[in-house]
């Protein structure tokens, strides 16, 4: 079995500040990882993934994540907030079937 | 390459009748993910296939949903007859089988009155 918790459900920052999204996971083998964003009544956009390379995972927008083991965790940064980020941000963790559980979501805010 | 395209984008129907969603993956892709979203619950899946076929349907809510996927180009989710508590948006995701990143569509946003 599998899960993900997302540790905050909202998290506020300022424009031009660092963000930090929490994710810890739980799997019984090595997984894969995903970071998806969803921007107000749009799908779900891939931000970056970690598949078993490089642990420190670098994606689009100038957002990366790394991969700790030993904390179980994927939590997600980047170093300057961009009124444009705010938006909905899910960790996703996959089994060796593909089969993917989403975390619940974090909201984030940006504030000018 | 165009997306995950699904059809119709809005939709209102009244309690009691069928509603069918459509999705075409990406060209290529031979995973085919349903989901639903809702404020209440967040984003649940609902039903996944690998190449056509079913794998686990163990979110479909109960046997007023179906899901169909007659060929690698097209699926469908039907629900019949529909309720109130239906009303959801409906994201079709592919992906290419061992690499797992998920490609979403738009949504199809279902109102149920």
């Amino acid at each position: 079995a599998q899960s993900v918790t997302q540790l905050d459900s909202h998290v506020s920052v300022s424009e031009g500040t660092p963000v930090l999204l929490r994710c810890n996971y739980s799997s019984s083998y090595s997984p894969s990882l995903f970071w998806y964003v969803q921007h107000p009544n749009k799908g779900l956009q891939l931000l970056l993934k970690y598949t078993s390379a490089a642990t420190l995972v670098k994606g689009i927008n100038g957002f990366e994540a790394e991969f700790k083991k030993s904390e179980t965790s994927f939590h997600l940064t980047k170093p300057s907030a961009h009124m444009s980020d705010a938006a909905e941000y899910f960790c996703v963790v996959s089994d060796d079937a593909g089969k993917s559980t989403f975390g619940d979501g974090t909201t984030l805010t940006v504030k000018p | 390459d165009a997306g995950v395209i699904q059809s119709p984008r809005h939709e209102v129907t009244e309690m009691g009748q069928e509603v069918t969603l459509r999705c075409k993956p990406i060209s290529g892709h031979n995973s085919l993910f349903w989901y639903r979203q809702t404020m209440m619950r967040g984003l649940e899946l609902l039903i996944y296939f690998n190449n056509n076929v079913p794998i686990d349907d163990s979110g479909m809510p109960e046997d007023r949903f179906s899901a169909k996927m007659p060929n690698a180009s097209f699926s469908t989710l039907k629900i019949q007859p529909s309720e109130p508590r239906d009303s959801a948006v409906y994201f079709c995701a592919s992906s290419l089988k061992g690499v797992y990143e998920q490609y979403f569509g738009p949504g199809t946003r279902l109102t149920v009155t």
